[in-house]
Formats: structure tokens, sequence, C-alpha cells
């Protein structure tokens, strides 16, 4: 069972150019969400869905965007990437037993 | 205000003694469950520890409970034993509300821990 899985594990950006963060669940889940966590901070929730084809914004929503056609997959969009982009993005998803199970997260570094 | 209010942003504790991480939270909801999250250096975010508002007892998984003193609006982690291995980020986090989880978790700013030999 592989739970939660991010790709890439680490990425390097030049300012203004724009990426994709995969995230894919295996677990049924229809709660998935998007964090950011910044040095020494707690994370942040960015976007998160409660099923297929249904999204919503979190606490820190600006630069970013997220699509959720299937279940299993939640990948977030970086357009035009800044410096303050530059954090660790994790995944992760709920089912009924309220638990949450996370991805092992993305190192994105934007210069 | 912050809903996850973490005091203590480093500790240094002696191998084999317990250790209390501080955790207070803010919510206006009267269903709401708090969490603790362990982060080692690698990075992941390993699950310890869940407490619903409706529980009775204060849960225990293992090495580690949790001090759930609902009044007061705390719910602090204990690790009985401390191990070198316990050494780590510590993350509070609170879901509001019922259901399944939609709401996604708001963590604290952490506790770093640091287990000396």
């Amino acid at each position: 069972n592989a739970g939660v899985t991010q790709t890439p594990k680490f990425r390097i950006l030049k300012i203004g150019q724009s990426m994709t963060l995969q995230c894919t669940q295996d677990m049924n889940h229809n709660y998935m969400y998007w964090y950011r966590q910044d040095p020494g901070m707690g994370l942040k929730l960015i976007y998160y869905s409660v099923g297929a084809g249904i999204t919503d914004k979190g606490e820190v929503p600006n630069g970013y965007n997220v699509s959720r056609s299937t279940t299993e997959d939640f990948p977030l969009r970086l357009e035009l990437a800044a410096p303050s982009q530059t954090s660790v993005y994790f995944c992760a998803s709920s089912g009924l037993n309220r638990g949450y199970t996370f991805g092992s997260g993305t190192r994105l570094t934007v210069v | 205000a912050q809903k996850i209010t973490q005091t203590q942003p480093g500790m240094f504790v002696q191998e084999k003694e317990a250790v209390t991480l501080d955790c207070t939270y803010d919510t206006s909801d009267p269903s709401y469950g708090l969490f603790w999250y362990k982060q080692p250096s690698s990075g992941e975010m390993i699950f310890l520890i869940y407490q619903g508002s409706y529980d009775q007892q204060n849960a225990t998984e293992g090495r580690y409970s949790l001090n759930f003193q609902k009044a007061r609006k705390s719910a602090n982690l204990v690790i009985s034993a401390s191990q070198l291995g316990d050494s780590a980020m510590y993350f509070c986090a609170m879901r509001e509300g019922q259901g399944g989880g939609a709401d996604g978790l708001t963590f604290g700013k952490g506790t770093h821990l640091i287990i000396q030999p």
C-alpha cells in the first residue's frame, strides 16, 4: 500500500517558470489537501478537495491552482514561480476515519 | 488570534526522561479533533496521536499520551522514557468541525525536541 505519493521530491525553478507537483493516493480517500511548510514553521493549507471535481481555497492559495479530475489524483500547479514560493510542499489525504496521511514532501526552490 | 499555540520553540531533554510538549488551542466549534505529528530531519510527517473533543479519556499510543484539558483548551503531548530517536520537530494540529476531515488541519509552529544522551 503506497499511501500518498508525491513527485518530484526536489525541484529548482527559475523565476517566472511554471510546474506541476503531482500527488496520488491509493486509499480511496475523498478528501485531499495541499500544504506548504516554510522554514521553521508549521504547515499552511493551500487548497483542498472534498471529492472529484470539487476544490476550494485554503489559507494561502495565491499563486497556485489545483484540479481534481479523479479520486486518486490532486495536482498542484504553480504559474509564474516567485521566490516567495520556495518551500516544502506536502500533499495529504483523509478518509472517514478522520486520520490524515501525508506524502513525503516536495522541496521546491525558486531562484 | 492563533488557533494553535506551541510556546516551546526548542527543548533539550536527557535520554530516558519524560517529556511534555505544550499545546493550547482556540476554537468555538464544540466538535474538533487534536493531532500530534512528528517530523524528523528527513522531513516526513509522522502521525503520533489523536484526541477528539468528545472523547472521555485521554488518548494513548505506546509511549505517547495526550494530556487533554478541555476547559483550559490544552492538549499537551507526553512522551514517556524518551529515546534518542525522539529528537525531531513536533507539531500540534487541530481539525474543526465534525466529519471526515474536509476542513483540513491547522498547525502550530512546532517544538524542536532534542534528546541528549
